[in-house]
């Protein structure tokens, strides 16, 4: 069975600095992984995702993540912030029920605070 | 386009009393889920319907029923609630990627309800 754990529930960080969210997921058989990221009292809207291909894969709002299959892990990474990034980040794995509908597995979410 | 949309977007119940939220998406997807989000806990499955005419459980189905009404409506029923079933309630839509996993879900603005 699949599962997801997002190592930190809060990173704080100064405007202009560097983050990295980290994600790791188990899985016995290939994956699709996502990033969404949940503004105050929104929804939940997608930042970027990892079908196939190039391991690196670039978002919006200039975030992007690695795949890294042998460490089993999707972090996600912005080389500088601002503090409109302020919210709620969501690892989330996509899954088989018997090969048939597939769901998604959320992280329990990193609440990412950016200070001036 | 209106993606997904959710209504209502606050309730508060009796304990015992029932209530449906109403779900509507209109990009066509066969696909559609209802969330619920709690602190801490991430997004957990309620149910979520494949195709429409089909239904099946998520994660934490009990107290719950749905009803896919027709490709674009998906319907979450609370037929006696409950304290414990106050949260944010979010609905989504997707299509398949292939091997019978999801592609992107995209959510609705979420209902907040409490049972008092």
């Amino acid at each position: 069975a699949q599962s997801v754990t997002q190592l930190d529930s809060q990173v704080p960080v100064f405007e202009e600095a560097p983050v990295e969210l980290r994600c790791n997921y188990s899985s016995s058989v290939s994956v699709y992984l996502f990033w969404y990221v949940q503004y105050p009292n929104q929804g939940l809207q997608l930042l970027l995702k990892y079908l196939s291909g190039s391991t690196l894969v670039k978002g919006i709002n200039g975030f992007e993540a690695e795949f890294n299959k042998s460490q089993t892990s999707f972090h996600l990474r912005k080389p500088s912030v601002h503090i409109s990034d302020t919210a709620e980040y969501f690892c989330a794995v996509s899954r088989t029920y018997g090969g048939s509908q597939g769901n998604l597995i959320f992280g329990k979410g990193t609440k990412l605070s950016v200070k001036p | 386009n209106a993606g997904v949309t959710q209504t209502p977007k606050f309730q508060v119940l009796k304990t015992g009393q029932s209530m449906t939220l109403q779900c509507a998406q209109d990009m066509n997807h066969n696909s559609m889920y209802w969330y619920r989000q709690d602190p801490g806990m991430g997004l957990r499955l309620i149910y979520y319907s494949a195709s429409e005419g089909t239904t099946d459980k998520g994660e934490v189905p009990n107290g719950y029923n749905v009803s896919r009404l027709n490709k674009r409506e998906f319907s979450l029923r609370l037929e006696s609630a409950a304290p414990s079933q106050t949260s944010v309630y979010f609905c989504a839509s997707s299509a398949l990627a292939g091997e019978g996993r999801t592609d992107t879900q995209y959510f609705g603005p979420g209902t907040r309800l409490t049972v008092l």
